[in-house]
């Protein structure tokens, strides 16, 4: 049972442009939500997170936006460079539970 | 820090064959995750150990099996392995008394079953 999901396999965007990437899930206790970036032949790391008591989280370049009505976040990365290219994963935990979605491929063209 | 360490990093067995992966969390760290990583499928989650007790399990079957030992390092098992288990299987260390807060993952063991 897919609770979360990343309907995006992938994604392509210019340099310096906006990139967004979307989350859905559907199970209500979640309550942490989080992003990761993962390199080839690396282990995922960590990039940002936000609280279900928030509804944005920034980061330099990075902001998570969270709509818990629509159970709903995204990563927005402004501006994008060639460097942030990855496989961005979400993930969302809660009531002793976390999942993570798919994946979506990020390219960034120089 | 080191961070977390995983081995062996690429492993080839055949079906039937079983295999186990070593995780070394990040030292101060208590629980380990493991999860299985598919194209399309994003990250699996296996089980999750904290203190040497299994805290969570995901919808694996009992041929995946996993122990953590006092100094936190821990290890996992699959049996009988089938084609389907060809993946790479990361662990990810966490500090909190939650694993479900930020988790820091090692670099993964790519599992080939021919």
């Amino acid at each position: 049972d897919q609770q979360v999901k990343q309907n995006s396999p992938s994604l392509s965007v210019q340099e310096g442009r906006i990139s967004i990437l979307n989350c859905d899930y559907t199970n209500s206790m979640f309550d942490y939500f989080l992003w990761y970036k993962k390199y080839p032949a690396e282990g995922p790391t960590f990039l940002i997170s936000i609280s279900s008591i928030k509804d944005k989280n920034e980061d330099g370049r990075f902001t998570v936006f969270l709509n818990k009505s629509a159970k709903h976040l995204s990563l927005h990365i402004v501006p994008s460079q060639p460097g942030d290219s990855a496989v961005y994963f979400c993930a969302a935990s809660g009531n002793n539970d976390m999942r993570f979605g798919a994946g979506t491929r990020l390219t960034v063209k120089p | 820090k080191a961070g977390v360490t995983q081995t062996p990093r690429y492993l080839i067995k055949t079906r039937g064959q079983q295999v186990t992966l070593s995780c070394s969390p990040i030292s101060g760290h208590r629980s380990v995750s493991w999860y299985q990583q598919t194209p399309g499928q994003g990250l699996q989650f296996l089980f999750e150990y904290f203190s040497e007790t299994q805290r969570n399990k995901g919808n694996f079957p009992g041929r995946f099996s996993g122990r953590q030992f006092s100094n936190s390092r821990s290890e996992m098992n699959v049996s009988t392995l089938e084609l389907g288990d060809s993946a790479l299987y990361l662990c990810a260390s966490s500090d909190s008394g939650s694993s479900y807060n930020e988790q820091f993952f090692g670099p993964g063991t790519r599992l080939t079953v021919l």
